[in-house]
């Protein structure tokens, strides 16, 4: 079936650093991927969409200098989350529309110190 | 703006006793649903789902249900198994073709008791 490889799973930096998490399509190409944001035990919130060859287009509050979304590839998408502080610290996951239905990258958790 | 929800925020059954989790939805032009599970630090995982011109789509274990008079959605997983422990979400759509993104409920957070 349609895999959603996303990197890394696992990331702690400190505050005001850069770290980029990235989403890779394995056997599909992903026009449009979308990121989202969890926070413990709440649900998923749709941060912004990205789509190959264009601007990303974000949720009203979410911060595009912030978190910048680059859709370099059919198969490859990419997050960072500039200068990180504390309140960044959650779980980033993406999804791309697939042939069989939305496909869900592992997620990412990011803890800024 | 429209959203989803979910009835209950904690559900907790007895192993080999069926699960039923709920969700309201109040976008009436939503014509996709998708239920997904999701185990502590990993990403949702697609279980069942069904189309707005359905009531009723079986799977393995599970059959979601949906009443679109009262915009109600449910999920009934037979013979819970303690495996099936996770948080449940249930997602809407509004139209395949347009790759629109999902709008995510609450979850509902399932315990399988011993």
């Amino acid at each position: 079936g349609a895999v959603v490889s996303q990197h890394p799973s696992r990331v702690i930096c400190k505050s005001g650093t850069s770290v980029k998490i990235e989403c890779r399509s394995l056997d599909f190409q992903a026009t449009t991927m979308f990121w989202y944001r969890q926070f413990p035990k709440k649900s998923l919130m749709l941060m912004a969409t990205s789509n190959e060859g264009s601007k990303a287009t974000y949720e009203q509050g979410v911060e595009k200098d912030k978190f910048l979304i680059n859709h370099a590839s059919l198969t490859l998408s990419t997050l960072t989350v500039t200068s990180a502080h504390p309140e960044d610290s959650s779980f980033y996951i993406c999804s791309a529309p697939g042939p069989h239905g939305y496909t869900f990258g592992s997620g990412t958790r990011l803890t800024v110190v | 703006g429209e959203s989803v929800g979910l009835h209950l925020p904690t559900l907790s059954v007895q192993e080999g006793d069926n699960s039923i989790i709920n969700c309201a939805y109040s976008n009436s032009a939503s014509d996709y649903f998708i239920w997904y599970k999701q185990e502590s630090g990993k990403g949702p995982q697609f279980i069942i789902d069904i189309r707005s011109n359905m009531d009723k789509r079986q799977g393995q274990r599970v059959t979601v249900l949906l009443n679109k008079t009262v915009k109600h959605l449910s999920l009934q997983i037979a013979a819970t198994q303690p495996g099936d422990s996770a948080v449940y979400f249930c997602a809407e759509n509004m139209g395949w073709g347009s790759a629109r993104q999902l709008t995510f409920g609450s979850g509902t957070q399932l315990t399988v008791l011993p």
